[in-house]
């Protein structure tokens, strides 16, 4: 049983590049969300989605898109990537309270 | 809107020492509260929850209770070890629990524990 798996766990983008964080659950989990990771800054929710077909804005979600085809997969899409997005990007899957987190894509924007 | 405040670090203390860390929140409702601990490198890991007042959340020796009359949720453990030396967070749940927004993460508070 997998959990939450995430790819990549490292990339560095230049600026104005665009990539796509992969996440991918195999527990059926209906909710997922994406949070973003500053050094001593706590979790920030970016998006999240509470089912396929569905997604909702978080805290943060300027420069960033989603999409939720499946129950299994919420990818994060940076069109153009700037170095205020330099961080690390946690993805979470969740029944309903009780969150399984991946174990991370540490991004650098240069 | 909810928030989450724990005490800064980082904390450093001896192997078998007391340990305290301080979790306030401020939510409407009646939310969940956790704590996650995230080792080096690693995703976040669930350490222990409550979902309502005076509920006490227990795991590995760490224990926190639920108190609403001063809206905290203060992590404890009686004797730590070196290899609890991690980053732990304290969160919030809305929506009485269900979680369909997510959690509200405190800063998070960086533990070391020395031999």
């Amino acid at each position: 049983n997998a959990g939450v798996t995430q790819t990549p766990k490292f990339r560095i983008l230049k600026i104005g590049q665009s990539m796509t964080l992969q996440c991918t659950q195999d527990m059926n989990h209906n909710y997922m969300y994406w949070y973003r990771q500053d050094p001593g800054m706590g979790l920030k929710l970016i998006y999240y989605s509470v089912g396929a077909g569905i997604t909702d804005k978080g805290e943060v979600p300027n420069g960033y898109n989603v999409s939720r085809s499946t129950t299994e997969d919420f990818p994060l899409r940076l069109e153009l990537a700037a170095p205020s997005q330099t961080s690390v990007y946690f993805c979470a899957s969740s029944p309903s309270g009780g969150y399984t987190f991946g174990s991370g894509t540490r991004l650098t924007v240069v | 809107g909810d928030s989450v405040t724990q005490m800064e670090g980082p904390v450093t203390l001896s192997e078998e020492a007391f340990l305290t860390i301080n979790c306030t929140y401020t939510a409407t409702g009646y939310p969940s509260l956790f704590w996650y601990v995230q080792y080096p490198g690693e995703g976040l890991q669930l350490l222990l929850k409550a979902t309502k007042a005076d509920d006490k959340g227990s795991n590995k020796g760490f224990e926190a209770t639920y108190r609403k009359e001063t809206t905290s949720f203060h992590l404890e453990k009686g004797s730590v070890q070196v290899s609890d030396s991690a980053v732990y967070f304290c969160a919030l749940s809305g929506l009485s629990g269900g979680g369909a927004d997510g959690l509200t993460f405190g800063k998070g508070t960086h533990l070391i524990i020395q031999p």
